[in-house]
């Protein structure tokens, strides 16, 4: 099974910071790749679909890059209402398919 | 609007069964796979079961496999997720999710499993 390690696990940063966190995937997966936002007590949301490709409604200071094994979000400009925990999901071919771990994004 | 469902959740003790149900609406639900995950509490996501949108195929991760199915009723627009042989460690919130891609989320349903 593809196994994603996400990283940082957590992260400290102050509003109108640029953040960036990290996926890797243990064999490519092409751009199968989406992330989400998650806040407490809520469902994920997904951000971007497809590595890069920015979700309906989802405001443009978010953006996915990468390819194969190597896969960023970066956060341009952090929002107040942007605090919160972040996964990437891979969903290359057939399942299982898997997350990574989380990145929990506070405010500084 | 695509909106999804659950149902089904409760307290249930170790080696029982409990059937979640997920009810989606708003998107041809016949077209698109559906797929199970779960938070197990204070823990990150976890990948359960997807089906296919004729409910051909099915697929599973290793921790559920051969004690989960799911299943779909395309004439009710419901995909379920049937668990056996509970554990403690399935404790979590469950959620639907429409398509493979998991681009829709439902809100959830809590499973605790205790004696």
């Amino acid at each position: 099974a593809i196994q994603m390690t996400q990283s940082p696990s957590s992260l400290s940063a102050s509003v109108g910071d640029r953040v960036i966190i990290t996926c890797r995937a243990s064999q490519g997966i092409r751009d199968d790749l989406n992330w989400y936002q998650q806040k407490p007590g809520k469902a994920p949301k997904v951000l971007i679909y497809s590595a890069s490709n920015l979700q309906a409604g989802v405001p443009s200071r978010f953006s996915g890059s990468g390819s194969g094994t190597d896969f960023t979000l970066t956060i341009s400009g952090l929002q107040p209402e942007d605090f919160a925990t972040y996964y990437c999901l891979q969903h290359h071919t057939y399942p299982p398919y898997s997350f990574g771990q989380g990145t929990k994004l506070e405010i500084k | 609007e695509v909106q999804l469902l659950e149902s089904g959740g409760g307290l249930i003790q170790p080696g029982g069964s409990l059937r979640l149900s997920c009810a989606a609406s708003g998107f041809i639900f016949s077209n698109y796979a559906m797929s199970w995950a779960r938070q197990s509490p204070g823990k990150g996501l976890e990948w359960v079961a997807a089906i296919g949108g004729s409910g051909g195929v099915t697929y599973f991760a290793d921790s559920v496999k051969g004690r989960f199915i799911i299943s779909r009723d395309n004439s009710k627009n419901t995909v379920s997720l049937q668990m056996n042989s509970l554990r403690v460690g399935d404790t979590a919130i469950y959620y639907c999710a429409k398509d493979w891609d998991m681009d829709v989320w439902g809100q959830g349903t809590t499973v605790i499993v205790s004696s």
